[in-house]
């Protein structure tokens, strides 16, 4: 029972280079989410996928910052020409397609892996 | 604006203290979630409440969601250091939205 799996933990990019993030969410959970996170702050959502489809990119940067959630393979975050204000803790998220609490189903049991922590230099 | 309003932003006391900490919101929620974090690592559920006026309990840590779902409260009882870090609330707006809004969070310390 693997939880959601993030790499790498740590990763150290210097300005103008690319960023890849990697997410494998829990067995049997179709739906992934990123959040960013500053010291001391909460998380702020980024995107929702489904396999193959973007659901929610309201949280995205217009620019450099892209998504996917591929029918194989984990889900990426990509991130082009990063820039010092990147530097932030990326979380992943997954949630099956329905939860049950309570006798209510809810889509929003969302299960974090141990993000990945992006220093840009 | 935070539409999820989380207070206090920090706490700190001694063991064995009792303490509350509070979500508030003026939207209506379908179902809200507890979360606490350690330093240098993910989020972890602690709770999900669903119903209006629901209370759960989870050995010495109580929730519970307000009537109108627009608001929850954590409380603690007989803190121990263990029970230190980031505490986040997150609600889900629309059940078939996929998407929770997250608090920034109370961080507690929990001094020996």
């Amino acid at each position: 029972n693997a939880g959601v799996m993030q790499n790498p933990r740590h990763l150290v990019r210097r300005r103008g280079q690319e960023a890849r993030l990697r997410c494998s969410p829990m067995k049997g959970h179709s739906h992934v989410y990123w959040y960013r996170q500053l010291p001391e702050e909460g998380l702020k959502f980024m995107v929702y996928l489904q396999k193959e489809n973007i659901i929610d990119e309201s949280g995205m940067p217009k620019e450099r910052f892209s998504a996917e959630f591929p029918k194989e393979g984990p889900s990426i975050l990509r991130i082009q020409q990063v820039v010092r204000g990147d530097s932030a803790a990326y979380f992943c998220a997954s949630s099956p397609l329905r939860s049950a609490s309570g006798g209510v189903l809810t889509k929003n049991i969302q299960y974090f892996g141990a993000g990945t922590r992006l220093s840009v230099l | 604006t935070q539409l999820l309003e989380q207070s206090p932003q920090f706490l700190s006391i001694q063991e064995g203290e009792n303490l509350t900490v509070y979500c508030n919101s003026s939207s209506v929620f379908s179902s809200l979630q507890w979360y606490r974090q350690e330093p240098g690592e993910g989020p972890v559920l602690l709770v999900t409440v669903v119903t209006g006026g629901e209370v759960k309990k989870l050995k010495r840590l109580t929730f519970q969601f307000g009537d109108a779902r627009k608001d929850s409260s954590l409380h603690i009882t007989a803190a121990q250091p263990g029970d230190t870090g980031l505490y986040l609330c997150a609600g889900e707006l629309d059940t078939n939205a996929g998407k929770s809004t997250f608090g920034d969070g109370t961080t507690l310390t929990v001094k020996p």
